[in-house]
């Protein structure tokens, strides 16, 4: 069965400072991978998707994520964060089943400081 | 406004007192999932639906249950809560049942079983 590993369980950055969010899952063939965010109090919502074409996933808020096949990783990137982002971050992936069937992550608490 | 509702957003209630927690979506999308959210778990699916009368479980289905009568429903019932079943709880939809599909999701339930 597929899993989504998230080493980075808590992280706190400075307002401007550079984000990346590991996200590694296991799966042999092809993958479809997301990353949802959750602001505090709110629904999950989708920030970017990959299924095919350019490894570099640009989504909403200036995040973007690169998937590494070799790696089996598909890491969220931030060049320059703001209190705003402070949320917790799950990434995804929908592998094999050929239909829906989201696998998350634990998730990454991010904390910025003004 | 395209959107995914759930009802109640905040219940305590006792071990053994059957409850139902509702989730309606106006978008006439097909598939339909519950999942809990527990910390350092990420979010688990309960049971999911491709469609009307036709549900499954997810990975983590012990004690629960659901029915999909119409389209834009898919309740959860739980009926004899028990402690471990204290937790947060989101409804999903997407439009199709392709593993490329977005889910879209609900602002969550948050259960308390005593």
């Amino acid at each position: 069965a597929q899993s989504v590993s998230q080493h980075n369980h808590h992280v706190i950055l400075s307002e401007a400072a550079s984000l990346e969010l590991g996200c590694n899952y296991s799966y042999g063939g092809t993958v479809n991978l997301f990353w949802y965010v959750q602001y505090p109090g709110q629904h999950l919502q989708l920030l970017l998707k990959y299924f095919s074409g350019d490894p570099l996933v640009k989504g909403i808020k200036g995040f973007e994520a690169e998937f590494i096949k070799s790696k089996f990783s598909f890491n969220l990137r931030k060049p320059s964060v703001q209190w705003s982002d402070t949320a917790e971050y799950f990434c995804a992936v929908t592998a094999g089943t050929g239909f829906q069937k989201l696998v998350f992550g634990t998730g990454t608490r991010l904390l910025v400081s003004p | 406004e395209a959107q995914v509702t759930q009802n109640p957003r905040y219940l305590i209630t006792v071990t053994g007192k059957k409850l139902t927690v509702t989730c309606s979506q106006n978008m006439n999308h097909e598939y339909m999932s519950w999942y809990r959210q527990d910390p350092g778990l990420g979010l688990r699916q309960i049971y999911y639906s491709m469609n009307v009368e036709v549900t499954d479980k997810g990975d983590v289905p012990e004690g629960y249950k659901v029915s999909r009568k119409e389209k834009r429903n898919f309740p959860l019932i739980l009926e004899s809560p028990s402690p471990n079943q204290t937790s947060l709880y989101f409804c999903a939809s997407s439009e199709g049942t392709a593993d490329t599909d977005t889910q879209y999701f609900g602002p969550g339930t948050r259960l308390t079983v005593l």
